[in-house]
């Protein structure tokens, strides 16, 4: 299975302020994906990370809030702007590649609580 | 649209007893179906999933899940519980018409009691 470190694995962040999440795979992967699961509630897709492109967002979701990037195979990174407690979720990244036989693996999740 | 659900929020059980936690789906296609558990103050770890093939799916930890296309579920079980696998489970279906994303049931809480 494809190793998904996501970087911070914690954070508490002042209101207004914005985050970068990184998640970095360990082998190229075809499909990157950005979900929140907000307390106590299931995950909800963000957007998929493209490579070379710019994201796919979900409804609900803006790139003006959710900026993505995707510059390679194996690296992306979600930053949530001008945050708020609404904002305050588990950021996981998750992938997806026929060499991962259709599974769908995901990061540890990147814990933020917004103050 | 694919959807899932899942009609309990929590399941509890003792351990040593079977256990089984439900998901019924709804797809257009043929469904690819997952299931993750996540416990506390961590990731979703996958336990096992369906594609094709025989009905019964084994899976990671003693778990295995039963596809029944006639009843459109696919449910999680296990024949002896432990207190470690207290925790949440999720089911999920693939949306092939939609770039292969996830979408998710709500979750159930498995709690194992001694």
């Amino acid at each position: 299975s494809a190793v998904i470190s996501q970087k911070p694995s914690r954070d508490i962040c002042q209101r207004g302020t914005s985050l970068t999440i990184q998640c970095q795979v360990d082998s190229q992967v075809t499909m990157m994906f950005w979900y929140r699961q907000q307390p106590g509630q299931s995950l909800t897709l963000i957007a998929t990370a493209n490579q070379g492109s710019e994201a796919t967002y979900e409804s609900g979701f803006v790139i003006d809030k959710f900026p993505i990037s995707r510059p390679n195979l194996t690296f992306s990174t979600l930053t949530v702007s001008n945050m708020s407690p609404e904002d305050s979720s588990i950021y996981l990244c998750s992938v997806w590649d026929s060499l991962t036989q259709n599974t769908i693996y995901f990061g540890e999740g990147s814990w933020l609580t917004v103050v | 649209a694919q959807s899932v659900a899942q009609p309990e929020d929590q399941v509890n059980v003792a351990e040593g007893n079977p256990l089984t936690v439900k998901c019924t789906y709804s797809v257009s296609g043929n469904p690819y179906l997952f299931w993750y558990v996540q416990y506390p103050n961590r990731g979703l770890q996958f336990l096992l999933k369906y594609i094709t093939g025989d009905n019964l799916v084994k899976g990671s930890y003693g778990f295995e899940a039963e596809f029944n296309k006639s009843q459109t579920s696919f449910h999680l079980k296990k024949p002896s519980a432990l207190v470690s696998d207290s925790a949440l489970y999720f089911c999920a279906v693939r949306d092939l018409e939609y770039g292969n994303k996830l979408v998710f049931g709500a979750g159930t809480i498995l709690r194992v009691k001694s």
